[in-house]
């Protein structure tokens, strides 16, 4: 079945450390990537996403990776903070049609954890 | 802050009452989702609204009843519903016609069922 999975379950790193979170994938048919942050008590926010067509892309001391020819997507923080701790989910999304958007599936988190 | 606001913050019920869950947004998107999410797990996709009609479904329980009266607002009415039920159920919006994937989300709405 379509789905979107994660390599490594917890990380942890020390302050100012740059961290990469990765992410497998098996649905070729995804439009776009996306990388998402979960604080504890809060509902996810966006960080950033990367079209299907894109290799990589860069934002705000972070950078998303995407290697069609394994299905591997990562994210690299760069210059981790105690205030980049929290569960870090990808999600992939397809167009249901025309130019409205459908379903988007998430895979299954990394805990990223900062020490000061 | 989030610009999806959902209704209450927590929720407890028994198994025999009926209760809804409420989601409100204002920035004009057209599709409006639900998700729930289990503790120490990924959001699982439950209903999409596109243009206030339901799209997508994703086979969940008719204990679970989906309305979305207009563009802003957005319902889950719950009845009848077990304690496995219990989780975190979060709102979210989308322009149907964005150059992106992104999915605006609510704090969500904690549900614990006895």
């Amino acid at each position: 079945g379509e789905s979107v999975g994660l390599h490594l379950p917890t990380l942890s790193v020390q302050e100012g450390d740059n961290s990469i979170i990765n992410c497998a994938y098996s649905n070729s048919a995804s439009d776009y990537f996306i990388w998402y942050k979960q604080e504890s008590g809060k509902g996810p926010q966006f960080i950033i996403d990367i079209r299907s067509n894109m290799d990589k892309r860069q934002g705000q001391r972070v950078t998303v990776l995407l290697n069609k020819t394994v299905k591997h997507l990562s994210l690299q923080i760069a210059a981790t903070q105690p205030g980049d701790s929290a569960v870090y989910f990808c999600a992939e999304t397809r167009r249901a049609g025309g130019t409205s958007y459908g379903k988007l599936t998430f895979g299954q988190g990394t805990i990223l954890t900062v020490h000061p | 802050d989030t610009e999806v606001t959902q209704t209450p913050k927590h929720l407890v019920m028994g198994m025999t009452n009926k209760k809804s869950l409420k989601c409100e947004q204002h920035m004009g998107h057209r599709a409006m989702y639900w998700y729930k999410q289990k503790a120490k797990k990924p959001p699982e996709l439950m209903f999409v609204y596109s243009y206030e009609k339901l799209s997508i479904n994703e086979s969940v329980p008719s204990r679970f009843s989906p309305e979305c009266p207009n563009s802003s607002l957005l319902n889950l009415h719950l009845h009848a519903l077990q304690p496995e039920d219990s989780a975190l159920y979060l709102c979210a919006s989308r322009n149907p016609g964005s150059n992106t994937g992104e999915l605006f989300f609510g704090e969500g709405s904690r549900l614990t069922v006895l």
